[in-house]
């Protein structure tokens, strides 16, 4: 399968710093990518999705304001948690999809970023 | 609002024998369907998709979907303990490309 890299895989800030992660689709080319946040126990919650060279669209309750995201190759996505509170702690992980047979698209996901805001 | 359900489980299940893992859907009008493993601490990783309706096999995997019961599961047949993971359900719903995720079932497959 298609592989797609994150990073960092953690990270540990300071309350009120930004702190921005990337996803790279290493042998293929995303038409779309995809940022989720999940929290202990819970599912995958789906924040945004982006394509290449257009504005990201946020998914109801995210604040596109603070999670910045820039997708400007078919290859590269970031995020940026813009000003991080302790709340904003969390796994955060980027998927990639390309189209699959009959046009359907599948996902594959990063690794993931484990985010620490102190 | 588009929904996924599943049990939370925990699932147990002794190695060697079959696991059925199920999964509703809300969206009538969904596409595709598919099975992730979620080891903790973990991204997911694709076990399966299915379109149609019927039986799909893949090894010890068996996917099944029933579009008219908007139920979709999954059989891990001779469960083993490296099986032990949240096996997470996703759709994608009619006229949307993003996948909407269930909250997992946890299964445990002793030795």
């Amino acid at each position: 399968g298609a592989v797609v890299s994150q990073h960092p895989s953690w990270v540990i800030c300071k309350s009120g710093t930004s702190v921005k992660i990337e996803c790279r689709s290493l042998d293929f080319q995303a038409t779309t990518m995809f940022w989720y946040r999940q929290f202990p126990k819970q599912s995958l919650m789906l924040m945004a999705t982006s394509n290449e060279g257009s504005k990201a669209t946020y998914e109801q309750g995210v604040e596109k304001d603070k999670f910045l995201i820039n997708h400007a190759s078919l290859t590269l996505s970031t995020l940026t948690v813009t000003s991080a509170h302790p709340e904003d702690s969390s796994f955060y992980i980027c998927s990639a999809s390309s189209l699959v047979g009959g046009g359907y698209n599948e996902q594959f996901f990063g690794p993931g970023t484990r985010l620490t805001v102190l | 609002q588009k929904e996924v359900e599943q049990n939370s489980g925990p699932l147990s299940v002794p190695e060697g024998a079959i696991a059925s893992l199920n999964c509703t859907y809300s969206d009538r009008g969904s596409q595709s369907f598919f099975w992730y493993r979620q080891y903790s601490g973990k991204s997911p990783e694709l076990i399966m998709f299915i379109y149609s309706n019927g039986d799909k096999e893949d090894g010890r995997f068996t996917a099944q979907l029933n579009k008219a019961s908007q139920y979709v599961s999954l059989l891990i047949r001779d469960s083993q303990p490296s099986d032990s993971a949240t096996y997470l359900c996703a759709v994608t719903p009619s006229g949307y490309s993003t996948l909407t995720f269930g909250k997992g079932t946890m299964l445990l497959v002793s030795p």
